[in-house]
């Protein structure tokens, strides 16, 4: 069974820090997926990453996947309150299914 | 393009009566739909899997005939939590399936007294 860790689990900073958020699996990922979920929504999309190396930015965020695809790393420049929020990586090849990880929840402090 | 709704967003209800809880894709089809539950500051655990015209696949450990699924249209998808009780009290999510993407909907905030 294939295990999701993320790390750290909780991160709280002021706004105008940078932050790196970590996802480690215990196999190799079909596609991996970042998730942000503001409290009381759902989980929206924020990246797909699918080949080993692989650097995806989104204005501020910045994803990189493993060369082995074994991990990835979520790195916020400049953090704004509005980046608070429970970030979930996710493996998403597993017959339509997602596999999760815990989750990093982000407090960004005016 | 891509929304996917829920109603309610928030119910509280006594303890020993049923909850109903719907899932609609708004602006696309779904055959397949998810149901999940989520706990405070914790990660999403997968509770079945919703097919159009089938039966739903439960995951280990949770109860079918607790957690009524019902896929009736590709567009809707029905959870009903019978005899509610309180330790169900919880954060219900959906999400439909698209070109190997899931959408997920806002949630369903469930309070059970």
């Amino acid at each position: 069974t294939q295990l999701l860790e993320q790390s750290p689990q909780f991160l709280s900073i002021q706004e105008g820090e940078n932050l790196t958020v970590y996802c480690n699996s215990s196999s190799v990922f079909s596609s991996l997926q970042w998730y942000r979920q503001e409290p009381g929504e759902g989980p929206v999309l924020l990246v797909t990453v699918v080949t080993g190396g692989e650097v995806k930015k989104l204005k501020r965020l910045t994803f990189q996947f493993g060369d082995a695809r074994k991990d990835s790393s979520l790195h916020i420049t400049a953090a704004q309150p509005g980046d608070t929020g429970l970030y979930l990586c996710a493996d998403a090849g597993n017959n339509r299914k997602l596999i999760w990880g815990l989750g990093t929840s982000l407090a960004v402090n005016p | 393009g891509a929304v996917v709704s829920q109603h309610p967003s928030r119910v509280i209800c006594k303890s020993g009566t049923s909850v109903k809880i719907e899932c609609r894709s708004l602006d696309f089809q779904a055959t397949t739909m998810f149901w999940y539950r989520q706990f405070p500051k914790q990660s999403l655990m997968l509770m079945a899997t919703s097919n159009e015209g089938s039966k739903a696949t439960y995951e280990q450990g949770v109860e079918k005939d607790k957690f009524l699924i019902n896929h009736a249209s590709l567009t809707l998808s029905t959870l009903t939590v019978t005899s509610a009780h309180p330790e169900d009290s919880s954060f219900y999510i959906c999400s439909a399936y698209r070109r190997e993407t899931q959408y997920f909907g806002p949630g369903t905030r469930l309070l059970v007294l």
